[in-house]
């Protein structure tokens, strides 16, 4: 089936680290792909998408890149701050029949220290 | 402002009392949908509509009903609550089928329902 996993967290870094957060994911047909970042106490909000492969998204310095060899669309950014601590969800959107299905991983929080 | 907005943001109720969580969008989405969301299980979605007076289950629909009557509106309704649904509860809402050809159906979020039955 289709599901998308996320590397477990939390994950603890200090200011100015780079940062990786993998996502894998499991797909029938060519889905789309994206970051979603939750500030705490808040929804979520779209980070960055990628709708086909090798494509690659940014946004506020974070990026990633569909990478469709290796069924990935792992999280970087170069240098880390505080107000990037947020729980981020990886998630791929699939087409099918009557409904768009938008399938999320467990979700990764990232705790930066000053 | 294009948003989704979602009423209460904050709910402590009683087993078996009916209550009604409410969403509304104001960007003219086709597609609406509801989560929630858990920890260890991230969002999963309890019921989605793919327009006005379309409704469908989700992964997760039990002890849940919707109803879509308006192209705006998507209220989630909890007819007999029980502590299993306290949750964090999530409404969203996309452009739908128009976007589905472009690959870029983008789904926006509103900022969530925090439910507590005891």
């Amino acid at each position: 089936g289709n599901s998308v996993t996320q590397m477990e967290g939390p994950v603890t870094l200090s200011e100015e680290a780079f940062l990786t957060i993998n996502c894998t994911y499991t797909a029938t047909g060519y889905p789309s792909l994206f970051w979603y970042v939750q500030y705490p106490g808040e929804g979520l909000q779209l980070l960055l998408k990628a709708t086909k492969a090798d494509d690659k998204g940014s946004n506020k310095g974070f990026e990633a890149t569909y990478r469709k060899e290796t069924t990935s669309f792992h999280l970087e950014k170069g240098s880390v701050q505080v107000s990037d601590s947020a729980v981020y969800f990886c998630a791929l959107l699939i087409y099918g029949g009557a409904t768009n299905k938008l399938i999320f991983g467990t979700g990764t929080l990232l705790a930066v220290q000053p | 402002e294009a948003q989704v907005t979602q009423n209460p943001r904050y709910l402590i109720t009683v087993t078996g009392k009916k209550l009604t969580v409410t969403c509304s969008q104001n960007m003219n989405h086709e597609y609406m949908s509801w989560y929630r969301q858990d920890p260890g299980l991230g969002l999963r979605q309890i019921y989605y509509s793919m327009n006005v007076e379309v409704t469908d289950k989700g992964d997760v629909p039990e002890g849940y009903k919707v109803s879509r009557k308006e192209k705006r509106n998507f209220p989630l309704i909890l007819e007999s609550p029980s502590p299993n649904q306290t949750s964090l509860y999530f409404c969203a809402s996309s452009l739908g089928q128009g976007a589905k050809i472009l690959g870029t159906d983008t789904q926006y979020f509103g900022p969530g329902t925090r439910l507590t039955v005891l």
